[in-house]
Parts: structure tokens; C-alpha cells; sequence
């Protein structure tokens, strides 16, 4: 079955970077996009941007230009989100997903399905 | 950036009762919308897409409506197992916004 699973729990100092793992299975990685979404404490979804396996091109949110990179590794069908300068705000839980159609399609159907979720925190 | 606003930020209905979640967007984004069902803990869940359609293995009490900027998520007899936080997105472009979500518990 498609499955996607994060690496585990992180805690980090403020102005530190971290990068965070998504490894896919059960599909072909690079047909279908993945999206990185964040979910801070108590708070809504946040997306961040998405990535295309097959190639690397990437879009992200206005918010984390500058400080947030998205890349892959097809040998490994992993993708990784790292992200720098870490602030408290930062603390919050990280999400891989799929989009459910592959590219070739044209489809678009938001994300399904989604990994189980990395937490990172943020503290002195 | 486009908005997603959702409405109520939260509600309390009864076993059996239905009930409907508003998502508006501040620009047309013709059928581009999803919703998604977390509940407390867990992962969020794909439950509808193109604004309408069930995605499999979601129970047909769920539905969606709208089109443009005004959608709708209607649960048609709330049962114990819904009680979650709902949320929308778009996805016709980048970003792909979320709603701030609805709150929905059991009375």
C-alpha cells in the first residue's frame, strides 16, 4: 500500500537548521508531487511548498523563501525538507503528503495520502 | 495571498444531527477544493476533492457543495466518530491555502 514514513522527533537551538526525511513506498516516487505541510501546537495547517520527484523543481511558501529547501533522492524514493535559522515559532509538527494522481495526469485532488508526522522542536 | 475563510471556527450539534461547514475564498478558484477531516492526534484525511466528490472508503454521510468562492461541507447525521477539526484547501495554484479549520464536538 502507498505509504509515506517521516523520520523521527527532533529537538533543536534557536538559529539551528533541521532537516526531516519523508521515504515513500508502494508507487513510483517520481510520479506523483509531494507537499510539505506544518502544523504548529494548538494551531491549522500550514503549507510550505511542494516538490516534483521527477526532476526536483520546487515552489515554495512566500513565508519560508530563503529559508527552507525541499529536495529528493529517487535512489531512496526519500524527500527531505530542511529548514534553517529555526526560531521558536518553528516548533510544530511536519507533514509529508502525496498528491493522490500522478503528474502525467494533469489531475489535481489535494493529498492523500499524508506521512505520519515529524515533531520538531524549537528551544534554548 | 488568497484567503480560505472558514465558518463557525467551531460547534457543538447533537448524535444524528447535520451539520454544515462554510469555506469561503477570497477568489475564484472554480471546483480546486478539498476537505480535509483531523481528528484529535491523528493525521489529517482527504474527504472530499474537485469541491464535490467523496474520496473512496469515505462514508457517503459526508458532502460537499459550491463552486467559484462560496463551499460547503455537510455531515448528514453527525456520529460520535466525526467529532474532529475540518479543514478546507485550495489547490488550483500555489499556495495551497488552508482554511483555519472548524472545530466540530458532540453536544
Amino acid at each position: 500500500q502507498v505509504q509515506l514514513v517521516q523520520s523521527g522527533a527532533e529537538v533543536k537551538k534557536p538559529g539551528a537548521s533541521v532537516k526531516v526525511s519523508c521515504k515513500a513506498s508502494g508507487y513510483t516516487f517520481t510520479d506523483h508531487y509531494l507537499h510539505w505541510v506544518r502544523q504548529a501546537p494548538g494551531q491549522g495547517l500550514e503549507w510550505m511548498g511542494i516538490i516534483n520527484p521527477n526532476g526536483g523543481k520546487t515552489t515554495y511558501a512566500q513565508k519560508f523563501q530563503g529559508r527552507v529547501t525541499m529536495t529528493r533522492d529517487t535512489s531512496t524514493s526519500t524527500a527531505y525538507l530542511e529548514l534553517s535559522s529555526l526560531i521558536s515559532d518553528d516548533t510544530a509538527v511536519y507533514y509529508c503528503a502525496r498528491e493522490p494522481h500522478p503528474v502525467t495526469s494533469f489531475v489535481r485532488a489535494g493529498f492523500d495520502p499524508w506521512g505520519q508526522g515529524t515533531l520538531v522542536t524549537v528551544s534554548s | 495571498d488568497m484567503q480560505m475563510t472558514q465558518s463557525p471556527s467551531s460547534l457543538s450539534a447533537s448524535v444524528g444531527d447535520r451539520v454544515t461547514i462554510s469555506c469561503r475564498a477570497s477568489q475564484d478558484i472554480k471546483n480546486y477544493l478539498a476537505w480535509y477531516q483531523q481528528r484529535p492526534g491523528k493525521v489529517p484525511k482527504l474527504l472530499i476533492y474537485g469541491a464535490t466528490t467523496l474520496q473512496s472508503g469515505v462514508p457517503s454521510r459526508f458532502s460537499g457543495r459550491g463552486s467559484g468562492t462560496d463551499f460547503t461541507l455537510t455531515i448528514s447525521g453527525l456520529q460520535p466518530e466525526d467529532v474532529a477539526t475540518y479543514y478546507c484547501q485550495k489547490y488550483n495554484n500555489a499556495p495551497w491555502t488552508f482554511g483555519q479549520g472548524t472545530k466540530v464536538e458532540i453536544k
